[in-house]
């Protein structure tokens, strides 16, 4: 039972290129996070966004939320081939305790 | 930086066997949640412990899978026996609180 899901499954830019992900969600929220996993690897915390907040930066990340819509998207500005990932957003569970995740989209940035 | 230990990372065994993993969360969370990820999918929930507690093991088959978190600090996740399907990778994560959740790399299950 996934909360989120992310949209598009895929995405191919070049070097320099803004990457957006989408996500979309089922139930009220308290918070939306985006997590990124490298390949093979652990889940990396990128952004928290609560949800009376519309929108978040942190470095090149852009988070925005609107609960109106049960959406968040996620911009990656001036993409780097080390941001080649999958990116995974989540919510808490009905309890307010553990993520829901998402399927994620897997990012591909070439050089 | 403190980070999640896990291990082993990768383990290899046949179906019927039994198999271990262990995990030790960052020093001070007292939550700690292990998930199971399919090649292509989210994580998804298994078990979830406050210190010793289980909090939430509703998602783990617990006819095969067993998770003990016996002095609330490491952990073990056991899976006998392991079926096929058992494919997958298995990721540790701790939390102070209900908010951001530290994971772990991994533990990558092949079952053959």
């Amino acid at each position: 039972s996934q909360q989120g899901e992310e949209d598009p499954q895929a995405l191919s830019i070049q070097e320099g290129e803004n990457a957006t992900m989408n996500c979309s969600y089922k139930t009220s929220i308290n918070n939306l996070q985006w997590y990124r996993q490298n390949s093979g690897r652990g889940l990396v915390h990128l952004i928290l966004i609560r949800s009376n907040e519309r929108e978040k930066h942190s470095g090149r990340l852009r988070v925005t939320l609107d609960t109106s819509k049960k959406s968040s998207s996620l911009l990656i500005t001036a993409s780097r081939a080390a941001d080649t990932a999958s990116y995974f957003c989540a919510t808490l569970n009905q309890a307010g305790t553990a993520l829901i995740f998402g399927k994620g989209t897997t990012l591909s940035v070439s050089s | 930086e403190a980070e999640v230990a896990q291990s082993p990372r990768y383990k290899i065994t046949e179906k019927s066997q039994a198999v271990a993993f262990w995990c030790d969360p960052i020093s001070g969370h007292a939550t700690l949640y292990w998930y199971r990820q399919i090649l292509g999918q989210g994580p998804e929930l298994l078990v979830q412990f406050q210190d010793e507690s289980v909090v939430d093991d509703s998602q783990l088959p617990k006819d095969r899978f067993s998770a003990e978190r016996l002095k609330g600090v490491d952990s073990t996740l056991k899976i006998q026996p392991a079926e096929l399907g058992d494919s997958a990778m298995y990721l540790c994560a701790s939390s102070r609180g209900s908010d951001t959740q530290y994971f772990g790399p991994g533990t990558r299950l092949t079952v053959l």
